[in-house]
């Protein structure tokens, strides 16, 4: 079975400074992961996602994520927040191996302060 | 690309009616998943077909819901009867079979059962 925690249901930041978005994961073998966004009334939209190499993931609107197997976590970060980037975000794990369903985690929301 | 469709944005029903929901995934996708989303339980995958083929289907809460895939581009997701708790956001996504599975989200239908 794969699983996924993020142990914060919010992160409060300052408009500037950095953010962090934790998660992290159980699965067999080698994972997938992603992270999502999802803005209010809207539907997930994808952000990045980890399959192999580079421990550091660049994804969409200044967004990375580290991975970092022998911790099995999979943290969102960003150096220099914004307020548009208040929402909430999903990180997801599924299996490296054949064809496995995505698992979400139940979501952290972040609010950006001005 | 117009992305994952959805239809209505959203429906509001009384106990008992019948309801459908409808998802035209991503022209090329081979697979397409059902999700439902509330404050109490997040995020939780109901149903997810490979082909048109439905593949798990064991997050289906109940006798009462049931999804089909007649063709490559179509989806619906039916309750019947309707009943207040079933009252969510419901998603659908797609994705290709092969390689990393990536998912991509419409946006969703409000479900409201009075």
């Amino acid at each position: 079975a794969q699983s996924v925690a993020q142990p914060e249901d919010q992160v409060n930041v300052a408009e500037g400074n950095p953010l962090t978005v934790k998660c992290t994961y159980s699965v067999s073998g080698n994972p997938y992961l992603f992270w999502y966004v999802q803005y209010p009334n809207r539907g997930l939209q994808f952000l990045l996602k980890y399959i192999t190499g580079d421990n550091l993931v660049k994804g969409s609107y200044g967004f990375e994520a580290e991975f970092n197997k022998s911790q099995t976590s999979f943290h969102l970060k960003k150096p220099s927040a914004l307020v548009s980037d208040s929402a909430l975000y999903f990180c997801a794990v599924s299996q490296n191996s054949g064809y496995s369903t995505l698992t979400f985690g139940k979501g952290t929301m972040l609010l950006v302060s001005p | 690309d117009a992305g994952v469709i959805q239809s209505p944005r959203h429906e509001v029903t009384e106990m008992g009616q019948e309801v459908t929901l409808r998802c035209k995934p991503i022209s090329g996708h081979n697979s397409l998943f059902w999700y439902r989303q509330t404050m109490m339980r997040g995020l939780e995958l109901l149903i997810y077909f490979n082909n048109n083929v439905p593949i798990d289907d064991s997050g289906m809460p109940e006798d009462r819901f049931s999804a089909k895939m007649p063709n490559a581009s179509f989806s619906t997701l039916k309750i019947q009867p309707s009943e207040p708790r079933d009252s969510a956001v419901y998603f659908c996504a797609s994705s290709l079979r092969t390689g990393v599975p990536e998912q991509f989200f419409g946006p969703g239908t409000r479900l409201t059962v009075l």
